[in-house]
């Protein structure tokens, strides 16, 4: 069956611009996390959705940082205001019930010029 | 809040010898710990988890070591191949939502 799937693979951007990142997990999984990896480093949590369930967003590092995920299924990441800090690789994972094996993706590798 | 640590960040072994990767956590009350494997351009990718009410949990060529005592777990990997060329990580769970993972441990083994 179909994995965690992420769109773009890459994407490379001016520092100020607004980025749109898509997560679709894999199919009939009601928990996805949202993560980021810096060169090097390990994953930083930025936020989890539970079914219906209001998310966690405490690992958002700044309110230029949001995430939706509609219908129970698709996430979209978007980081308005571009930084060079922001750039790193962007992982989404999900599991079938929540705090279980999660499931990542290939990730989304940003780059801010 | 939770701090995970990996004892080494690089670790070299020979094809066909074991290997031991390391990791530290802080918070007495984690209770779910998995290891994954990430190569190169890649996701994290599920190797094997226990939960604090084990000390032990085999897989194929892997077992999964928990110290609830000193805070330690550990991931062998028997007869290491040169397929296990890779970054390791421990993911440590303490609030049923969040998990957090160590910086990782490069693996390289050695033909």
């Amino acid at each position: 069956g179909a994995g965690v799937s992420q769109s773009p693979s890459n994407k490379v951007t001016e520092k100020g611009k607004d980025v749109e990142l898509r997560c679709d997990p894999i199919s009939g999984h009601t928990a996805l996390y949202w993560y980021r990896q810096s060169l090097g480093q390990g994953l930083e949590f930025l936020i989890y959705f539970q079914g219906n369930s209001a998310p966690d967003k405490s690992g958002l590092p700044s309110d230029r940082f949001s995430a939706e995920r509609t219908g129970g299924s698709v996430s979209t990441l978007t980081i308005q205001r571009t930084q060079q800090e922001d750039s790193a690789v962007y992982l989404c994972a999900s599991s079938f019930v929540t705090y279980n094996e999660q499931f990542f993706g290939p990730g989304t590798r940003l780059t801010v010029l | 809040g939770e701090s995970v640590g990996l004892h080494l960040p690089t670790l070299s072994v020979q094809e066909g010898d074991n290997s031991i990767i390391n990791c530290a956590y802080s918070n007495s009350a984690s209770d779910y710990f998995i290891w994954y494997k990430q190569e190169s351009g890649k996701g994290p990718q599920f190797i094997i988890d226990i939960r604090s009410n084990m000390d032990k949990r085999q897989g194929q060529r892997v077992t999964v070591l928990l110290n609830k005592t000193v805070k330690h777990l550990s991931l062998q990997i028997a007869a290491t191949q040169p397929g296990d060329s890779a970054v390791y990580f421990c993911a440590v769970g303490n609030t049923g939502n969040q998990f957090y993972f160590g910086t990782g441990t490069s693996l390289t083994v050695i033909p």
